[in-house]
């Protein structure tokens, strides 16, 4: 398994709250991504990175943010969250040779 | 937004059944086509990545083909088991290391 692990795995917030969650990887890769998993559109892209500091917007970023300061971390917040992101968030990884993405557990969010 | 489309949403086969998937996508600017195993409550794992017209990857008894001129690619499964119950993921790669995922085909093999 690739090392990558997130945190926390399992999350109940209400709407209008702040939430960080965390993506941990082992491997030194560069690119670093944040999926949501959404019925019928298998995984969207909201946010990645392309090194420490280096971040870029994917299909769905509104409302939320990103942020790497170092390798091995990838950090996704949403500012004040609501019902419509309740959903699995995926953190995944790739070394930018193959690209192929290697994908971490998974963190369920519930947002009432 | 890049369009890729899968085909069926879901299908239920019977143990010992062979079976195929479809996964479409824009024909130009293509680098690379992805399958992906995705069990319930676990992370998408990777089958195969695809780069070339006319490629064929194989793993066991799970097969892809791949035809970027006319942009699609197959997804075989023979002589298929309960365990092979997942959702099956295509993701297409248009340069860069952006994916864009299919909304996948649940397949359900009933023994």
């Amino acid at each position: 398994d690739a090392g990558i692990t997130q945190s926390p795995r399992h999350k109940v917030t209400e709407t209008g709250t702040p939430v960080t969650l965390r993506c941990h990887q082992t491997e030194n890769h560069r690119y670093m991504y944040w999926y949501r998993q959404d019925p019928g559109h298998g995984l969207r892209l909201i946010h990645y990175s392309y090194g420490v500091k280096d971040t870029d917007k994917g299909e769905v970023s509104d409302g939320y943010s990103v942020s790497r300061s170092k390798t091995e971390d990838f950090l996704l917040t949403l500012e004040s969250a609501t019902s419509s992101q309740t959903s699995v968030y995926f953190c995944a990884i790739d070394d930018g040779a193959s690209y192929e993405q290697y994908f971490g557990p998974g963190t369920r969010l519930t947002v009432t | 937004i890049l369009n890729v489309e899968q085909s069926p949403q879901s299908l239920h086969v019977q143990e010992g059944d062979s079976t195929n998937f479809t996964c479409s996508f824009p024909s130009s600017n293509f680098y690379a086509l992805h399958w992906y195993r995705w069990e319930t409550a676990k992370s998408p794992e990777a089958l195969f990545v695809m780069t070339l017209n006319g490629d064929e990857k194989k793993k066991g008894r799970i097969s892809a083909t791949l035809n970027t001129k006319e942009g699609y690619s197959y997804l075989y499964i023979k002589g298929s088991q309960p365990e092979d119950s997942a959702t099956y993921l295509c993701a297409f790669n248009n340069a860069g290391n952006m994916l864009t995922f299919g909304g996948g085909t649940r397949l359900m093999v009933k023994p």
